[in-house]
């Protein structure tokens, strides 16, 4: 399967604890993109990657969280000492240079108790 | 006021029916995408649209430009057509981020 894969699907964390997650894109898109969707909503913008080069993001994402594209490949997303609004489903999408159309990975559902 | 409106929020239909979900924005777009997710998360690309008409299958997608409305249509309705729709608008400043609706909820009844 090429598509873009998430790791993990599922998190349930402790209040206060880390959680990293990752995001592997289809090879060869430039652009990765994070958003968040909580329950009964649209999915908001994170953050904006075109290869390695962190380009926008969103007031949403505090300086608790984090992310990296270290080599212009895979991605993570960092959420230092979680809180339980930051439970919500953390989608990755990727897309090349060239299309305006985003690939949906299966998102990680993170569960913050 | 959200930057993209959908309506209606939820929709429940009989097998067969002809559905219409309308999605308005009011930002400035490069192209007006539909999503469709199912129970689980995993969303999947249906159109990508920046002018006219686009049909796949059973679907169908119009935009108005002018207007900033567009319409996703499903032809005779299958209980495996029900998830949720979302519309979603593409940034125009050269990120290409998705501004997204908050979706119609689709329940298709044999």
């Amino acid at each position: 399967d090429t598509g873009v894969s998430q790791d993990p699907r599922h998190k349930i964390t402790k209040r206060g604890q880390n959680v990293t997650f990752r995001c592997d894109p289809i090879s060869e898109h430039n652009r990765l993109y994070w958003y968040r969707q909580t329950l009964g909503q649209g999915p908001e913008f994170l953050t904006y990657f075109q290869n390695e080069a962190q380009l926008e993001k969103s007031r949403l994402l505090s300086d608790r969280f984090s992310a990296e594209r270290p080599k212009g490949s895979f991605s993570t997303l960092e959420i230092q000492r979680t809180e339980q609004g930051d439970s919500a489903m953390y989608l990755c999408a990727s897309s090349p240079l060239d299309s305006y159309e985003q690939y949906f990975g299966p998102g990680t559902r993170l569960t913050v108790t | 006021k959200n930057e993209v409106e959908q309506s209606p929020q939820n929709l429940t239909a009989q097998e067969g029916e002809f559905i219409t979900i309308n999605c308005s924005y009011s930002v400035g777009i490069s192209a007006l995408h539909w999503l469709q997710q199912h129970p689980g998360g995993g969303i999947v690309s249906l159109f990508m649209l920046s002018s006219g008409k686009k049909k796949h299958g059973r679907l169908i997608a119009t935009i108005n430009i002018q207007e900033k409305h567009s319409s996703l249509h499903i032809t005779a309705s299958h209980p495996r057509d029900s998830a949720v729709y979302i519309c979603a608008g593409d940034s125009n400043f050269g990120n290409e981020k998705l501004t997204f609706g908050t979706g119609t909820r689709l329940t298709i009844i044999p």
